[in-house]
């Protein structure tokens, strides 16, 4: 069946440091990729996304490109701020009737 | 994005008692929702997936009985804690799609559940 694998936190860096957030996934087919973030007590709010091989999702200075032939989709920022402390889940969808696959979930702490 | 909103957002109940949590999506037809039950510091467990008009499919090891879902319209979906006990707190997401495509699933803000 599909998973997703992403490292382990948690992770703490100081405020301007490069942030990567590894995630790997199985699946048969070509499925959607997402990165979802979860400030504290909150839902989760879509960070950004591909839906195919070598896209690349961006947002708020987040990106993350589909690469099919690593089966990966890693999450990078330049330079984190504080306020990007929360929990980021790496997912994968196949159809639209399905639920999301989720990743454990990683921890970021910026300090500043 | 579309929105989701899911109330309350947080609630406190008593021992025994029954409390309801809404799911609405505000502006899109959400033919599939899903219900998450997220434990502090770890990930979403999938609890069940409510197809509007027909029964919802538990995940193992979900009380069907004790976690009643009704997805009543396309907008609509709750969840309902039945003789909620203390175990039973914890944080309950919903997320809905469009089954039409595959894009993202859009979640609610969450409700915090405290059974006392």
């Amino acid at each position: 069946g599909n998973s997703v694998t992403q490292m382990e936190g948690p992770v703490t860096l100081s405020e301007e440091a490069f942030l990567t957030i590894n995630c790997t996934y199985t699946a048969t087919g070509y499925p959607s990729l997402f990165w979802y973030v979860q400030y504290p007590g909150e839902g989760l709010q879509l960070l950004l996304k591909a839906t195919k091989a070598d896209d690349k999702g961006s947002n708020k200075g987040f990106e993350a490109t589909y690469r099919k032939e690593t089966t990966s989709f890693h999450l990078e920022k330049g330079s984190v701020q504080v306020s990007d402390s929360a929990v980021y889940f790496c997912a994968l969808s196949d159809s639209g009737n399905t639920p999301l696959v989720f990743g454990k979930g990683t921890r970021l702490s910026v300090i500043a | 994005g579309a929105v989701v909103s899911q109330h309350p957002s947080w609630v406190i109940c008593k021992s025994g008692t029954s409390v309801k949590i809404e799911c609405r999506s505000l502006d899109f037809q959400a033919t599939t929702m899903f219900w998450y039950r997220q434990f502090p510091k770890q990930s979403l467990m999938l609890m069940a997936t409510s197809n509007e008009g027909s029964k919802a499919t538990y995940e193992q090891g979900v009380e069907k009985d004790k976690f009643l879902i009704n997805h009543a319209s396309l907008t609509l979906s709750t969840l309902t804690v039945t003789s909620a006990h203390p175990e039973d707190s914890s944080f309950y997401i919903c997320s809905a799609r469009d089954r039409r495509v595959n894009t993202e699933a859009f979640f609610g803000q969450g409700t915090r559940l405290t059974v006392v």
